[in-house]
C-alpha cells in the first residue's frame, strides 16, 4: 500500500515571497503519478501540477514548480512570487500507473500574509 | 471545462435517517469517486466506480453504499446516518488514459445530529 506524508500542517509566508511545501511518499511501484491539488477556502479542489515518475524533468506551471526526487521519494511544491489567492489547503497525492485511485496526504494549510 | 456538481453544499440530517448524496459530471468520464475529508486526515476514499453498475470499495466503505445507474451520475448512500459520519464529502471523476487526473466537485458538508 502507498502512503503520502505531508509533515507541515500549516505554513504562512509574506506576499511575493517564495514558499516550499514538502511531501514524501512510500511505494514499491516504479511507474506512477504525483499531484499537488489546491483547495481554496470554501471553494472547489483544483489540480495545481502533475508529475509523471518516468519523466526526469521537474514539472512547472507558471509560478508553481516541483522538485521531484524519485530515489528519495520526495515531491515538494515551490510557489514563487506568492499571491493572496494562493491561500488554500494543499494536498499531495499519489497514483500508481494503471490504477485510477489517488492516495492523499493530510494537507498543508498555506496562508499568504499581505 | 470539466464540470462536477454535487446536489447540496450543506446538509443537516438526524441520526438514523437515510441520506443520499448525488454527484453528476458532464465530461463522459468512466471513473467516479467518493471521498470524505476530515481535518488532519486528508481525503479518504469511500467507494469508486469505473463503469455503470460497477463499484469497488475504497479505504473506508463501512456504513456507506453507492449506486451508479447512469454514466454521469454517482450516488453515495448513508443507510442509517450516524454522528461519526459528520464530514465533508467530495465527489470526483476521471477519464481513463488521462494520466489519472481527477476533477472534483464543490463538496457537501454533512452534519448528522
Amino acid at each position: 500500500a502507498q502512503t503520502v506524508t505531508q509533515s507541515q500542517p500549516e505554513m504562512s509566508v509574506q506576499e511575493a515571497e517564495t514558499v516550499t511545501l514538502s511531501c514524501t511518499y512510500d511505494t514499491s511501484e516504479n511507474n506512477y503519478y504525483l499531484f499537488w491539488y489546491k483547495q481554496p477556502p470554501s471553494r472547489q479542489m483544483i489540480l495545481v501540477i502533475r508529475q509523471e515518475a518516468y519523466k526526469q524533468q521537474n514539472a512547472t506551471e507558471n509560478r508553481f514548480s516541483v522538485n521531484f526526487q524519485k530515489a528519495a521519494k520526495s515531491f515538494s511544491l515551490k510557489i514563487s512570487d506568492s499571491q493572496l489567492g494562493d491561500t488554500a489547503m494543499y494536498f499531495c497525492a499519489f497514483s500508481a500507473f494503471g490504477n485510477e485511485k489517488l492516495t492523499f496526504g493530510t494537507g498543508t494549510r498555506l496562508t499568504i500574509i499581505p | 471545462d470539466v464540470k462536477v456538481t454535487q446536489s447540496s453544499r450543506y446538509l443537516v440530517k438526524r441520526t438514523g435517517e437515510k441520506v443520499f448524496l448525488e454527484c453528476v459530471q458532464d465530461m463522459d468520464h468512466e471513473n467516479m469517486f467518493w471521498y470524505r475529508q476530515d481535518p488532519g486526515l486528508g481525503l479518504r476514499l469511500i467507494y469508486f466506480s469505473y463503469d455503470v453498475k460497477m463499484k469497488e470499495k475504497g479505504d473506508i466503505p463501512e456504513g456507506y453504499s453507492v449506486s451508479r445507474e447512469k454514466k454521469e451520475r454517482f450516488s453515495l448512500i448513508l443507510e442509517s446516518a450516524s454522528t461519526n459520519q459528520t464530514s465533508m464529502y467530495l465527489c470526483a471523476s476521471s477519464w481513463t488514459l488521462n494520466l489519472n487526473t481527477q476533477y472534483f466537485g464543490p463538496g457537501t458538508r454533512l452534519t448528522v445530529l
